[in-house]
């Protein structure tokens, strides 16, 4: 069964970096690759990003490519989301989720990461 | 940023039929690109509802379907349950933004 378990929530302050992780089990972790999504409160999902966990290959919402970084580890099958220069409007859960399903649906989600950024 | 319109609430009493709608434009839907759905749950993580327009993931009930034209999609569910409430949200891709796309999300109220 595909697990996705992410790391605790966070509490930052404006102007600084989180990293947020995504450990995958019950598949082969370079199989499919990973997107990042966050949710405001009360609001809707936001696509973050993209990333291959085979080749490395990343894409970036336009928004967002300035700030984010995606990377993987497939020794450990855990992928990791840092943003950087965080502020107040950064504050939401953030969710990874397998591109795994057919015709490039989000198949699996993790439980998804409350980050708040508060001065 | 949404670029896949859908209205705020849509409500129904049980057992009856509504229908949610995903309104596009030719650099995403109209592109043919492919239409998914998700359903949240309150408090919980999005969950695959639908894929590829019209297809549904194993365990999920065949009261929920999808449809796609030109620039728009539509999810139906018929049969309303109270365990429906919750947030629909359609996702496809824009080759103008070049990436994933998702809908304002749909809140679901079973009366």
């Amino acid at each position: 069964q595909v697990h996705l378990v992410q790391s605790g929530a966070e509490v930052k302050k404006p102007g600084a970096s989180v990293r947020v992780s995504c450990k995958a089990s019950g598949y082969t972790f370079t199989t499919y690759g990973l997107v990042w999504v966050r949710q405001a409160p009360g609001q809707g999902l936001e696509w973050m990003g993209w990333i291959s966990t085979s080749n490395g290959n990343i894409a970036y919402a336009q928004n967002l490519q300035d700030r984010v970084t995606m990377t993987t580890d497939t020794s450990t099958n855990t992928a990791y989301m840092e943003l950087r220069s965080l502020r107040s409007d950064d504050t939401a859960v953030y969710y990874c989720a397998r591109k795994g399903g057919p015709y490039g649906s989000f198949d699996s989600w993790g439980q998804g990461t409350l980050v708040t950024v508060s001065s | 940023q949404s670029v896949l319109t859908q209205p705020p609430s849509v409500s129904g009493a049980p057992g009856q039929r509504i229908t949610i709608s995903c309104t596009g434009r030719s650099s995403n839907i109209g592109a043919h690109h492919d239409v998914n759905w998700y359903q949240q749950l309150p408090g919980a993580a999005p969950k695959l509802l639908i894929y590829g327009n019209n297809n549904r993931p194993s365990g999920v009930p065949d009261r929920f379907s999808g449809s796609k034209s030109a620039t728009s999609a539509s999810l139906a569910i018929t049969g309303l349950q109270a365990d429906d409430e919750a947030d629909y949200y359609c996702q496809s891709y824009d080759i103008g933004l070049r990436g994933e796309v998702f809908g304002t999300g749909t809140k679901v109220t079973v009366l």
